[in-house]
């Protein structure tokens, strides 16, 4: 089946503009996060969705990122007026308890390829 | 705030060496899995811990949790080229139960050496 995917896989983008980056979860996930990775290391957690519940946006940097998910599925995470330390690869992933491997406390988190964000 | 340190930060061997990655907190988890990242990929799950001092092995890697489930470390015996790649520890904690949010630690680099 198809996995998670993102796009565009690259972006390269003038200091100031907005960007909008998308992520297509597996059908049947109702869980959606983004991340950020910045030069090949750990991931830093920007916001969660659950179902129809509010999003956890506790790790948005700043008011000028914002993701939405319509129904419950696609998400787009959207930066505004980009700056360059705002140039990371952006990856999406998405899990459900279902999953076979979940136990009782555990989920596993399939990632998107990510999107390369350059600010020039 | 959790945090999750792994070390070492880098790591390059030669082909058939043996090696530990290790990945620790302050903070206790109800769980902690460990992904590996090839360059222009997403992080693939290998193994999920969930039991204080479980032992879980995948082949050639060994990943233990630990008995406080505060740590957790990875062990690749006779390490081949293959196994290049970023190596990520993700907890879910104690309060977030029933949540699926994943603290991922800081990431280690391995390079093996032909």
């Amino acid at each position: 089946g198809a996995g998670v995917s993102q796009s565009p896989s690259n972006k390269v983008t003038e200091k100031g503009k907005d960007v909008e980056l998308r992520c297509d979860p597996i059908s049947g996930h109702t869980a959606l996060y983004w991340y950020r990775q910045s030069l090949g290391q750990g991931l830093e957690f920007l916001i969660y969705f659950q179902g129809n519940s509010a999003p956890d946006k506790s790790g948005l940097p700043s008011d000028r990122f914002s993701a939405e998910r319509t129904g419950g599925s696609v998400s787009t995470l959207t930066i505004q007026r980009t700056q360059q330390e705002d140039s990371a690869v952006y990856l999406c992933a998405s899990s459900s308890p279902n999953h076979p491997q979940a136990g009782a406390n555990s989920y596993e988190q399939y990632f998107g390829p990510g999107t390369r964000l350059t600010v020039t | 705030t959790q945090l999750l340190e792994q070390s070492p930060q880098f790591l390059s061997i030669q082909e058939g060496e043996n090696l530990t990655v290790y990945c620790n907190s302050s903070s206790v988890f109800s769980s902690l899995q460990w992904y590996r990242q090839e360059p222009g990929e997403g992080p693939v799950l290998l193994v999920t811990v969930v039991t204080g001092g479980e032992v879980k092995k995948l082949k050639r890697l060994t990943f233990q949790f630990g008995d406080a489930r505060k740590d957790s470390s990875l062990h690749i015996t006779a390490a081949q080229t293959g196994d290049t790649g970023l190596y990520l520890c993700a907890g879910e904690g104690e309060a977030n139960f029933g949540n699926e949010k994943l603290t991922f630690g800081t990431g280690t680099r391995l390079t093996i050496i032909p």
